[in-house]
C-alpha cells in the first residue's frame, strides 16, 4: 500500500504568489496533520483534521494560511500571498484512530519563496 | 502553550559510545512518542510510551517515561553510524486534543 503522498516535492515561487500544497493520506486513516519544519523553529504542527473536520488550527501562523480537506483522500494547504519567511519543508502525516497512534509522514514539500 | 524541550540540541560521538537524550516539559502528557528523522525524509515512529515509569527497549535503544508523565529519555547503547539522525519526542496532552513535538536532538555518529 502506498504511503502518504505529497505534491509537489519542491516548489520555488516569488513573494506574493499563491502556493498550494497537496496531500493524499493513507487509505483508511481518519487523522491528517500538516506540519512545517525549519532549522530555527523545528517541527511545528499547523493544523490537524479528524474525519475531514479541522480540530486544532491554533498552529496556523496567520490568515495567509488556509487548509482544507474536502474528502477522506485529499487535503490542501494554501498560502496566499506567500512571503520569504514561509520558506520551509511542509510535511503531511496521517494516522488511524487517535493522536496517540503512529503518524505516517509523507516525504515533504520543500518550499522556497524568493 | 505546552513546550517539550530536548537536550542536548546537538550530539557528535564516535561509534561504540553510549548516549542519552532528554525530553522535558512542565506539562503532563497522556502519552509520549519518539521519532527519528533522516535527511530528506519524514519522521518515523520508534516507540510510544503511555504509563508513568514505563520502560521500553528496542534493540540498543531504551526509552523511559517519567513517573509524573512530564518527561522522557532515550538511551542508546553502543551507537552506530546508522543511528545518525534527528530525534524528536512528541507528547499528547491529557484530554487527547493537543499534540506537540519537541525541539529535536541532532545526533551524528562517526565511524
Amino acid at each position: 500500500d502506498a504511503g502518504v503522498i505529497q505534491s509537489p516535492r519542491h516548489e520555488v515561487t516569488e513573494m506574493g504568489q499563491e502556493v498550494t500544497l497537496r496531500c493524499k493520506p493513507i487509505s483508511g486513516h481518519d487523522y491528517l496533520f500538516w506540519y512545517r519544519q525549519t532549522m530555527m523553529r523545528g517541527l511545528e504542527l499547523l493544523i490537524y483534521f479528524n474525519n475531514n473536520v479541522p480540530i486544532d488550527d491554533s498552529g496556523m501562523p496567520e490568515d495567509r494560511f488556509s487548509a482544507k480537506m474536502p474528502n477522506a483522500s485529499f487535503s490542501t494547504l494554501k498560502i496566499q500571498p506567500s512571503e520569504p519567511r514561509d520558506s520551509a519543508v511542509y510535511f503531511c502525516a496521517s494516522s488511524f484512530a487517535g493522536l496517540a497512534n503512529e503518524q505516517f509522514f509523507g516525504p515533504g514539500t520543500r518550499l522556497t519563496v524568493l | 502553550t505546552q513546550l517539550l524541550e530536548q537536550s542536548p540540541q546537538f550530539l557528535s560521538i564516535q561509534e561504540g559510545e553510549n548516549l542519552t537524550v532528554y525530553c522535558n516539559s512542565s506539562s503532563v502528557f497522556s502519552s509520549l512518542q519518539w521519532y527519528r528523522q533522516e535527511p530528506g525524509e519524514g519522521p518515523v515512529l520508534l516507540v510510544t510510551v503511555v504509563t508513568g515509569g514505563e520502560v521500553k527497549k528496542l534493540k540498543r535503544l531504551t526509552f523511559q517515561f517519567g513517573d509524573a508523565r512530564k518527561d522522557s529519555s532515550l538511551h542508546i547503547t553502543a551507537a552506530q553510524p546508522g543511528d545518525t539522525g534527528l530525534y524528536l519526542c512528541a507528547g499528547v496532552s491529557e484530554g487527547f486534543q493537543k499534540l506537540v513535538f519537541g525541539t529535536g536532538t541532532r545526533l551524528l555518529v562517526s565511524p
